[in-house]
């Protein structure tokens, strides 16, 4: 079946250096989600990419979405503390028409301060 | 109101008891959601309800019955659960169904079965 795989499972950075976390789908997908999850939280939508080759920035973190639409990146810059958490990439299943969305087994960041 | 509400936080329940969690949202979405999260593991989806209906059931055990009153509630029943059933559950809401909707989820139940 549709598989979404994400990696590294998790990541120790050193506070202020950069970070990188991979997304590859065994299916093109017609639009990538990325999702942050806090310890001992929930997951917070960060950002939806749709065009093949888009590139999206949110303040230190920058989204792509690759040229055949089956992988994505999401590289934060300048790691802070704030930035601890588990990172999720989502796709849409084809089957359904995108009614389900598939997780990645998601990156775990540490931060050390 | 950009949130979605869920309760209990924290629920405790014996295998032979029957518990609800309930979900709320006020932002108009028409789509809701429940998934499962163990520990360490991305959100695990049950059932998916679009426009009030039942669209999809993650071939879910009948111990969880879900349960959409109308277009801001969700409910799920809780009935004779297993201890392996111990497990955060998130509610999440999207404007539509289908593609191209981020999901907005509740903070969760942490639900413990003993």
């Amino acid at each position: 079946g549709q598989q979404v795989m994400q990696i590294p499972q998790y990541q120790h950075v050193q506070e202020g250096e950069d970070f990188t976390t991979y997304c590859n789908s065994s299916t093109t997908l017609s639009n990538i989600q990325w999702y942050k999850q806090r310890p001992g939280g929930h997951p917070v939508f960060l950002i939806q990419l749709v065009k093949s080759g888009e590139v999206k920035k949110q303040k230190r973190l920058t989204f792509q979405f690759g040229e055949a639409k089956k992988n994505s990146s999401l590289h934060i810059t300048a790691t802070q503390t704030t930035d601890v958490g588990t990172y999720f990439c989502a796709g849409p299943e084809v089957p359904t028409g995108g009614f389900k969305t598939i997780f990645g087994a998601g990156t775990r960041l540490f931060v050390k301060a | 109101d950009t949130e979605v509400t869920q309760t209990p936080k924290h629920l405790v329940m014996g295998m032979t008891n029957k518990k609800s969690l309930k979900c709320e949202q006020h932002m108009g979405h028409r789509a809701m959601y429940w998934y499962k999260q163990k520990a360490k593991k991305p959100p695990e989806l049950m059932f998916v309800y679009s426009y009030e209906k039942l669209s999809i059931n993650e071939s879910v055990p009948s111990r969880f019955s879900p349960e959409c009153p109308n277009s801001s509630l969700l409910n799920l029943h809780l009935h004779a659960l297993q201890p392996e059933d111990s497990a955060l559950y998130l509610c999440a809401s999207s404007q539509a169904p289908g593609e191209g909707y981020g999901y907005t989820f509740g903070s969760g139940t942490r639900l413990t079965v003993v």
